[in-house]
């Protein structure tokens, strides 16, 4: 989607790394969210902010840590990268509390 | 605890053949319902969003209904470019900040 635009597109680590995916969106969403996809898990939320600063843990934070010091950036970051966080991260915006997301293109991340 | 099932897990259908996707959910109090749809190696795509038992979405070949328990995805004479994945999920009351709960979604493969 041209508004979310995620960064890299892939990479390749080693386990023990710490690795950071950016999310920049240009619709001044309030919401911002990180999903993983792994094949028959469907989408998962890691972490999610819903503000400036403001930032929550969603159901498999174990691992990561996120920030946000801008409306436009929410940065995801493996602290220390592990086999098992080898996935597909997804970013998402929302402009409201009840609205659909719009997601950007992905990040496929593989740690070996 | 809240959750989402998607059935089939795939389908394949000819050309013109309708049929029907399925999402029985569980929550604590639903404020919404999405459907989207996925293309390989890309972010999800919103369709629809329903709020309420009853309710009724149509777009192109899709229609998108809701009961107390469950969503169907109706695809009325699929192409073979209707071929992707579709994901449902849910806002729950107990979600807060517009946190969505996915299924695994369905595979839908149509062959000319």
């Amino acid at each position: 989607d041209a508004g979310i635009t995620q960064s890299p597109r892939h990479k390749v680590t080693e386990t023990g790394t710490p690795v950071t995916l950016r999310c920049h969106q240009t619709e001044n969403h309030r919401y911002m969210y990180w999903y993983r996809q792994d094949p028959g898990h469907g989408l998962r939320l890691i972490h999610y902010s819903y503000g400036v600063k403001d930032t929550d843990k969603g159901e498999v934070s174990d691992g990561y840590s996120v920030s946000r010091s801008k409306t436009e950036d929410f940065l995801l970051t493996l602290e220390s990268a592990t086999s098992s966080q080898t996935s597909v991260y997804f970013c998402a915006t929302a402009s409201g509390a009840h609205y659909g997301y719009t997601f950007g293109s992905g990040t496929r991340l593989t740690v070996v | 605890e809240d959750q989402v099932t998607q059935s089939p897990e795939a389908l394949r259908l000819q050309e013109g053949e309708s049929s029907s996707l399925n999402c029985s959910y569980t929550v604590s109090g639903l404020r919404g319902l999405f459907w989207y749809r996925q293309d390989p190696g890309k972010g999800p795509e919103f369709l629809f969003t329903l709020y309420s038992a009853g309710e009724e979405k149509e777009k192109e070949r899709l229609k998108a209904t809701l009961t107390k328990k469950e969503s169907f995805l109706h695809i009325t004479a699929p192409k073979p470019e209707d071929s992707a994945t579709y994901l449902c999920a849910v806002q729950a009351e107990s979600g807060g900040y517009n946190k969505l709960i996915f299924g695994a979604g369905t595979r839908l493969a149509v062959h000319p």
